[in-house]
């Protein structure tokens, strides 16, 4: 059985960092596409950042050089390491395995990052 | 970055009902074209991609069509834990934008 279980999150000032983790199960990360989608309260999805298989990463503008997305493949866990943390980066944030295209998508239960002082 | 129009941003209907979802985007992106649930306290959910095709598990009520820039999401027949948030994403080019949403009240 697939399974992602997130944790890391929590309330941190402006400016400040958190590192959220992905623990897999069911299968291997470096085998997979894996990513991290968040969702804004009251607000819709947003794609965050992906690590694909072939070990290159992407980050959409509004974190790119803030956030890093990274894997341990001794675990079997994917990271989001967020730097420079804005209020605007409030969100429920989720891990997923699978590439966007699909067919097949798997997601971790998600894990709130409130920024605010 | 691609631009994607969803309409109507809510809509209420009754069990049974016909309930169509539309969506626009900026730029010519198919096949690469997805459609998500979203329940309140859970993860997405894939519901379309490829514009048409169901991942397993999903109900057959659901069904996407379209092509180039304009997308369907249909529920034949609307059931209770339809209940959601649907959005429309494309993959064609990051950033994998999403539309702004459709809540759906039953």
């Amino acid at each position: 059985e697939v399974l992602l279980v997130q944790s890391g999150g929590g309330l941190v000032q402006p400016g400040g960092s958190l590192r959220l983790s992905c623990a897999a199960s069911g299968f291997t990360v470096s085998n997979n596409h894996m990513s991290w989608v968040r969702q804004a309260p009251g607000k819709g999805l947003e794609w965050v950042s992906i690590f694909f298989i072939d070990g290159n990463t992407y980050a959409t503008d509004s974190v790119r050089g803030r956030f890093t997305i990274s894997r341990d493949t001794s675990k079997n866990t994917l990271y989001l390491q967020m730097n420079n943390l804005r209020p605007e980066d409030t969100a429920v944030y989720y891990c997923a395995r699978g590439h966007p295209r699909g067919p097949r998508v798997d997601w971790g239960q998600g894990t709130l990052v409130n920024v605010s002082s | 970055d691609i631009r994607m129009t969803q309409s109507p941003s809510s809509l209420s209907a009754s069990v049974g009902d016909r309930v169509t979802i539309t969506c626009r985007t900026s730029h010519s992106i198919d096949p690469y074209f997805n459609w998500y649930q979203k329940k309140l306290g859970e993860a997405p959910k894939l519901l379309i991609y490829g514009v048409s095709s169901l991942p397993s598990g999903v109900p057959s009520r659901f069904s996407g069509s379209g092509s180039e820039t304009d997308f369907t999401l249909t529920i034949s027949s609307l059931q209770p834990e339809d209940s959601a948030t649907y959005y429309c994403q494309q993959t064609y080019s990051t950033p994998w934008t999403f539309g702004q949403g459709t809540k759906v009240e039953i």
